[in-house]
């Protein structure tokens, strides 16, 4: 099955602490990025790569890292000092171009404790 | 400003109806607009994507139409079924955005009355 995996579907962090979200794809696709979706305001964008070690700060990305050290990995961490985390967390890749789709996995849902 | 709006944010139409989801977006200077589904508490789901040099595309009993020069684009979803109940959600990548990235609208809450 060809797709963007995301685990675990559900986390909780206590306050102070990193989490790690995990966000792999099987696609081939050069392109991966990490939206946040809160009720009412829609997707917003994190941090995005669009090649193996190289990514790019999206919108909203205080509080927040990346790595992409292989092109099929991008996990997302949100450290401690991300002051409202709760939210649906989404990965997508795309294919590098201009007129390409983009595809999303089932989102990890964040709650702080 | 890029921005995208979807309005009505939500929409209730009984079995059998014709669906319309409007979205609008304010820079014409666009590469792509892809339509989405979205089921609560679930990713997205792909559903059309038209490209800038297309006016619409069709995928079965969707049909998406895309009008640059006035920045809307129409979702038309045909006799529609309880299954379509979900969010629908449009994006547009702005030529000007860094990195291809995708600019959403709020969606559009769909419920469909058996």
């Amino acid at each position: 099955d060809g797709g963007i995996t995301q685990s675990p579907k559900y986390l909780f962090r206590k306050e102070g602490q990193n989490v790690t979200l995990s966000c792999e794809q099987n696609l081939n696709h050069d392109a991966m990025y990490w939206y946040r979706q809160d009720p009412g305001q829609g997707l917003r964008l994190i941090y995005y790569s669009q090649i193996v070690n190289d990514f790019q700060k999206g919108d909203i990305a205080e509080g927040y890292s990346v790595s992409r050290e292989k092109k099929e990995s991008f996990p997302l961490t949100v450290t401690s000092a991300q002051k409202n985390p709760t939210a649906f967390y989404l990965c997508a890749s795309s294919n590098q171009g201009m007129n390409t789709e983009a595809f999303f996995g089932q989102g990890t849902r964040l709650t702080v404790v | 400003k890029q921005e995208v709006t979807q309005i009505p944010a939500a929409l209730s139409v009984p079995e059998g109806e014709n669906l319309v989801l409007n979205c609008s977006f304010t820079d014409s200077a666009i590469y792509n607009l892809q339509w989405f589904r979205q089921d609560p508490g679930k990713g997205l789901t792909s559903l059309l994507l038209i490209q800038s040099s297309q006016r619409e595309q069709t995928s079965g009993r969707l049909n998406a139409s895309l009008d640059k020069s006035s920045g809307r684009s129409t979702l038309y979803i045909a006799a529609s079924q309880p299954g379509d109940s979900a969010t629908y959600l449009c994006a547009v990548v702005f030529k000007k955005a860094a990195g291809n990235k995708l600019t959403f609208g709020g969606g559009t809450r769909v419920l469909v009355k058996p």
